[in-house]
């Protein structure tokens, strides 16, 4: 069975910083997808940044950049000039050919000013 | 373009009564997928339907769970008695399945804003 595991229950970084958050899985398939989803304080759930296990090349949005290290199965999202609105929890999600999302426990980032 | 729409936001019932959740994907998805997420057990992919067809229910956590699909527009999650344990907030999502088959692929799934439920 696949599993996400997320070790940062909580960060904090300075406006205009830059934060990496961790994440780690576990699977036998070869053909997959990983997610970062962002959840507000007003619960909902907002796609960051998506990577499909077959690209070598590391998915990038604006501000948010992944760094997918496949051997080490190793999903990390590096957020640049951290804003305010950033703020939230943070959930990385495995993806199968089935369908199915596998979320990890989430990491709560809070940005100061 | 509309999101994924639920109804309620909130719902508040006492232990034993009938719940029913709401939820109306984007137009044009085929795949749709109801979670739940509480403190204890995180999100949980509870059912999900292609073409209005349930393809695993694994998730369901016993008989008192049931969901339907009657149209490409609109599905149900229905706590048939509810109890304090099922309070939760409940997410429906919705993706396009660009594969022809039973299964979808992993297109990315777009939330609902969730209905939090608390029961008595």
């Amino acid at each position: 069975a696949q599993t996400v595991t997320q070790s940062q229950p909580e960060m904090s970084v300075q406006e205009a910083e830059t934060v990496t958050l961790s994440c780690t899985y576990d699977t036998s398939e070869s053909n997959y997808y990983l997610f970062w989803y962002k959840q507000p304080p007003s619960r909902q759930m907002i796609l960051v940044i998506r990577q499909e296990a077959y690209k070598q090349q590391n998915a990038t949005e604006n501000r948010f950049s992944v760094n997918f290290q496949k051997a080490a199965k190793s999903f990390s999202l590096k957020i640049s000039d951290s804003q305010l609105g950033d703020t939230a929890m943070y959930f990385c999600a495995f993806g199968n050919q089935g369908g199915k999302l596998i979320f990890g426990q989430g990491t709560e980032l809070s940005v100061k000013p | 373009d509309a999101g994924v729409i639920q109804s309620p936001r909130h719902e508040v019932t006492e232990m034993g009564q009938e719940v029913t959740l709401r939820c109306k994907p984007i137009s044009g998805h085929n795949s749709l997928f109801w979670y739940r997420q509480t403190m204890m057990r995180g999100l949980e992919l509870l059912i999900y339907f292609n073409n209005n067809v349930p393809i695993d229910d694994s998730g369901m956590p016993e008989d008192r769970f049931s969901a339907k699909m009657p149209n490409a527009s609109f599905s149900t999650l229905k706590i048939q008695p509810s109890e304090p344990r099922d309070s939760a907030v409940y997410f429906c999502a919705s993706s396009t399945n660009l594969q022809h088959s039973d299964y979808p692929n992993t297109d990315t799934q777009y939330f609902g804003p969730g209905t939090r439920l608390t029961v008595l």
